[in-house]
């Protein structure tokens, strides 16, 4: 199985910071790549595909970047929504896996 | 906008069995149920994510996460636009909020509210 590996597994930040987030694969996944975000209580909410193509209706503040094995989150101006954990997902193969989070947390 | 409803959770013995069912709507924009794969996902309590299972469009191919091969089955019922998870010999560690989601294409594109799943004695 593919492992997908989140850093920094927490992160303190501040409405208007730039924060990025970084998800590694143990082996090549081409760009097939996603990002989810999770706030407590609610489902996962489909922010990025592809590596780097935004979900419709997703604010344009979130970017990805990122193919083979290392894929980036960007934040850019993070609101006081943004704050939840964030989750990234390979499709190359099955089973597909996710990485372990990334909690957003506020400074 | 899609929708899908999950249910069937509830409180099992260790061994025992549930049936999930996974009831879908709003497939209007797009290709409609028959045409997408459909996909089981869980979280235990405070912990991350766990792909399951998945499901081809025509039911003809499945797919299972180690952990629960030969206990779970996945099915679907077009006719009926859903999507199921029988459950057996449950174990402690099968404790989660099991989400019925659509696969989009390699991701996951709509979530349910997901049904909570607890095997305790």
């Amino acid at each position: 199985d593919i492992q997908m590996t989140q850093s920094p597994s927490s992160v303190s930040a501040s409405v208007g910071d730039r924060v990025t987030l970084t998800c590694r694969a143990s082996q090549p996944i081409a760009s097939w790549l996603a990002w989810y975000q999770q706030k407590p209580g609610e489902a996962p909410k489909l922010l990025i595909y592809v590596a780097s193509h935004l979900q419709n209706g997703v604010p344009s503040r979130f970017s990805g970047s990122g193919s083979g094995t290392e894929f980036t989150l960007t934040i850019s101006g993070l609101q006081p929504e943004d704050f939840a954990t964030y989750y990234c997902q390979q499709g190359n193969s099955f089973p597909w896996t996710f990485g372990q989070g990334t909690k957003v947390e506020i400074k | 906008d899609v929708q899908l409803v999950e249910s069937g959770g509830g409180l099992v013995q260790p061994g025992g069995s549930l049936r999930l069912s996974c009831a879908a709507s709003g497939f209007t924009s797009g290709l409609p149920f028959n045409r997408y794969w459909m996909i089981w996902v869980r979280q235990a309590p405070g912990k991350g994510l766990e792909w399951v299972a998945n499901i081809k469009a025509d039911g003809s191919e499945k797919n299972y996460v180690d952990s629960v091969k030969g206990r779970f089955t996945i099915s679907r019922d077009n006719a009926q636009k859903s999507s199921y998870l029988q459950m057996n010999s449950l174990r402690v560690e099968d404790t989660a909020v099991y989400y019925c989601a659509r696969d989009g294409g390699f991701y996951i594109d709509s979530w349910g509210q997901g049904t909570l799943v607890s095997v305790s004695s």
